[in-house]
């Protein structure tokens, strides 16, 4: 299996709403990321998780709150978002380590915010 | 501070001649370099990727890369075009000693003309 699996495919919500995104890999990677992708720019990286552990945050608002609860999963809670933050959302996985290791991408969650 | 630049915005080629399109790259130290493709509303599919060794790169549907470390450039290349390859294309960059996070150029927008 080489997917990345990311859900739901589409969101709309309030800027009061509370809602999750989701990806799952099973590919035994040890590296997941959270991307935002604005229309026809690159992905600019949110946050990157090692081993289940959070190593990069990129200064993304506390709004953005991710979680890794196994080496297979990674969710992206959202809370209070502005409209501002209407995006693609992808989510990536690769190999651990250091090794320059290319990575797979989900197809992503297009997020509307209301 | 790594840093990938694709100079042109769109790169209007007919079917069956050859596509190029151009990358150059700043980085500190040897650089890992990477091209994604990214269909209308999926996630980037990885393409190829140079490491080390021979500079001419072979990868995934005919493409091929020529690293130039001279020129700094990592120019993507297909012998003849499909209309299937329109798609945005992204160059990216890692620096060698540098951790999971890559700089992403701004994308070109590829369109194969019948």
């Amino acid at each position: 299996d080489t997917e990345v699996t990311q859900t739901p495919k589409h969101l709309v919500m309030g800027m009061t709403n509370k809602k999750s995104l989701k990806c799952e890999q099973h590919m035994g990677h040890r590296a997941m990321y959270w991307y935002k992708q604005k229309a026809k720019k690159p992905p600019e990286l949110m946050f990157v998780y090692s081993y289940e552990k959070l190593s990069i945050n990129e200064s993304v608002p506390s709004r953005f709150s991710p979680e890794c609860p196994n080496s297979s999963l990674l969710n992206l809670h959202l809370h209070a978002l502005q409209p501002e933050d209407s995006a693609l959302y992808l989510c990536a996985s690769s190999q651990g380590g250091t090794s320059p290791h290319e990575q797979f991408f989900g197809p992503g969650t297009r997020l509307t915010v209301l | 501070a790594q840093s990938v630049a694709q100079p042109e915005d769109q790169v209007n080629v007919a079917e069956g001649n050859p596509l190029t399109v151009k990358c150059t790259y700043s980085v500190s130290g040897n650089p890992y370099l990477f091209w994604y493709v990214q269909y209308p509303n999926r996630g980037l599919q990885f393409l190829l990727k140079y490491i080390t060794g021979d500079n001419l790169v072979k990868g995934s549907y005919g493409f091929e890369a020529e690293f130039n470390k001279s020129q700094t450039s990592f120019h993507l290349k297909k012998p003849s075009a499909l209309v299937s390859d329109s798609a945005l294309y992204f160059c990216a960059v890692r620096a060698f000693y540098g951790n999971n996070r890559l700089a992403f150029g701004k994308g070109n927008q590829v369109v194969v003309i019948p």
